[in-house]
């Protein structure tokens, strides 16, 4: 069953723009993870976020977590050609089982 | 480097025949997962093993068996009862509450 359920199912955007991307899930989480996967390869982690913190940075990414409404939001800020790919959020329940949304499919347009 | 590996990147299945799909990784995770990934869709868990010489059905384990006799090592065999095997596999490890670190895939076709 999926857990995480990412919105919108595809996004297309000029280069430069920011895309947002947004997951949300049914039940309580200790951490929640975003994922990139460009086409026809393995997935990359991107960003690890913890149940007990609400914002996270790397780069040119922002994640927000909000548990009172079961959701997190992936920022991508000033896009680039290369960020074009699929995106996924992840769940963890504390047990070593992961659970995947089914992906937004982010197009950045030269 | 660290990393996992998997092998072949691309496979083919006769109906009726059973095939295997390499996962290794040296890393030194206790955890290794399977997914599986149809065209458009996200993944769902096949098995996964937290510790040597144990391992746990996932969401769609029908069809498929594993084995964790060594650490670094979590091969998948796609039985002949897996009725609708095309798909995109992968292989992923982690530590505990840690993030998954994935494979390259392997992409399995049936003939």
């Amino acid at each position: 069953s999926q857990q995480g359920e990412e919105d919108p199912q595809a996004l297309s955007i000029q280069e430069g723009e920011n895309a947002t991307m947004n997951c949300s899930y049914k039940t309580s989480i200790n951490n929640l993870q975003w994922y990139r996967q460009n086409s026809g390869r393995g997935l990359v982690h991107l960003i690890l976020i913890r149940s007990n913190e609400r914002e996270k940075h790397s780069g040119r990414l922002r994640v927000t977590l909000d548990t009172s409404k079961k959701s997190s939001s992936l920022l991508i800020t000033a896009s680039r050609a290369a960020d074009t790919a699929s995106y996924f959020c992840a769940t963890d329940k504390g047990t070593y089982k992961y659970i995947f949304g089914t992906g937004t499919r982010l197009k950045v347009l030269a | 480097d660290g990393g996992i590996t998997q092998s072949p990147k691309y496979l083919f299945r006769k109906e009726g025949q059973n095939v295997t799909l390499s996962c290794e990784q040296n890393l030194n995770h206790d955890a290794m997962y399977w997914y599986r990934q149809d065209p458009g869709q996200g993944l769902r868990l096949i098995y996964y093993s937290q510790i040597v010489n144990d391992f746990q059905k996932g969401d769609i384990a029908e069809g498929y068996s594993v084995s964790r006799e060594k650490k670094e090592s979590f091969p998948l065999t796609v039985t002949s009862a897996q009725k609708n095997p095309t798909a995109f596999y992968l292989c992923a490890s982690s530590i505990q509450q840690g993030h998954e670190v994935f494979g390259p895939g392997t992409r399995l076709t049936v003939l």
